[in-house]
């Protein structure tokens, strides 16, 4: 059984903290990672994807992987009450281009 | 760009009757397309795989007589939901690959209610 395994939070941090965000995956042949951002009755929004080790930036965000130690994380500098929401993890796993989401995280930034 | 629509963003039907979902990619072409349903506070779960001119792949104890899947173009998959029941009331989402990428764009969802 392939799994995405994140901790469901809430994560609460002030605003204007950093957020990390974390996700582990069980499938080391994982190529494709990626962050959904989730707001309470709405559709996944793509932030990030990442397919090799290190560290990619994009805005505010920044996706670091791990593949060694089957790890993706998610950091988001200068954190805003509008980041509030569930953060999904998500992980390609096979040549259907199928993703394993894991069952998100739920950030709350306090004003 | 990858904006992926769907219609209806809500529907309320009576027990018994089929809905209809229709999910387009707006700009570009997507080979692949997947359907997904979410109950309140809980997680995504991948009902099926589309591919554009072949059957649907559906996932573990997903019904695909009940759950009907059609890939006619490169930018329209629907899901019809037949003989719907009230336990079938819940948020579907679709989403499209855009090749040569992997990333999955969502649509909006459409909220299923059955009376």
């Amino acid at each position: 059984q392939k799994e995405v395994e994140q901790n469901s939070g809430p994560l609460s941090v002030p605003e204007g903290a950093i957020a990390s965000l974390n996700c582990t995956y069980s499938d080391r042949v994982s190529q494709s990672f990626f962050w959904y951002r989730q707001y309470s009755g709405k559709s996944p929004e793509l932030i990030m994807s990442i397919y090799s080790n290190g560290d990619k930036e994009d805005g505010r965000f920044t996706a670091q992987l791990n593949k060694a130690s089957q790890y993706v994380s998610l950091l988001i500098r200068d954190s805003q009450p509008s980041d509030s929401a569930t953060y999904l993890c998500a992980v390609r796993v096979d040549s259907s281009y199928k993703l394993i989401f894991g069952s998100g995280t739920r950030l709350l930034v306090r004003p | 760009g990858a904006v992926v629509s769907q219609h209806p963003s809500w529907v309320i039907c009576k027990s018994g009757t089929s809905v209809k979902i229709e999910c387009r990619s707006l700009d570009f072409q997507a080979t692949t397309m997947f359907w997904y349903r979410q109950f309140p506070k809980q997680s995504l779960m991948l009902m099926a795989t589309s591919n554009e001119g072949s059957k649907a792949t559906y996932e573990q104890g997903v019904e695909k007589d009940k759950f009907l899947i059609n890939h006619a173009s490169l930018t329209l998959s629907t899901l019809t939901v037949t003989s719907a029941h009230p336990e079938d009331s819940s948020f579907y989402i679709c989403s499209a690959r855009r090749p040569p990428y992997d990333e999955q764009y969502f649509g909006p969802g459409t909220r299923l209610t059955v009376t």
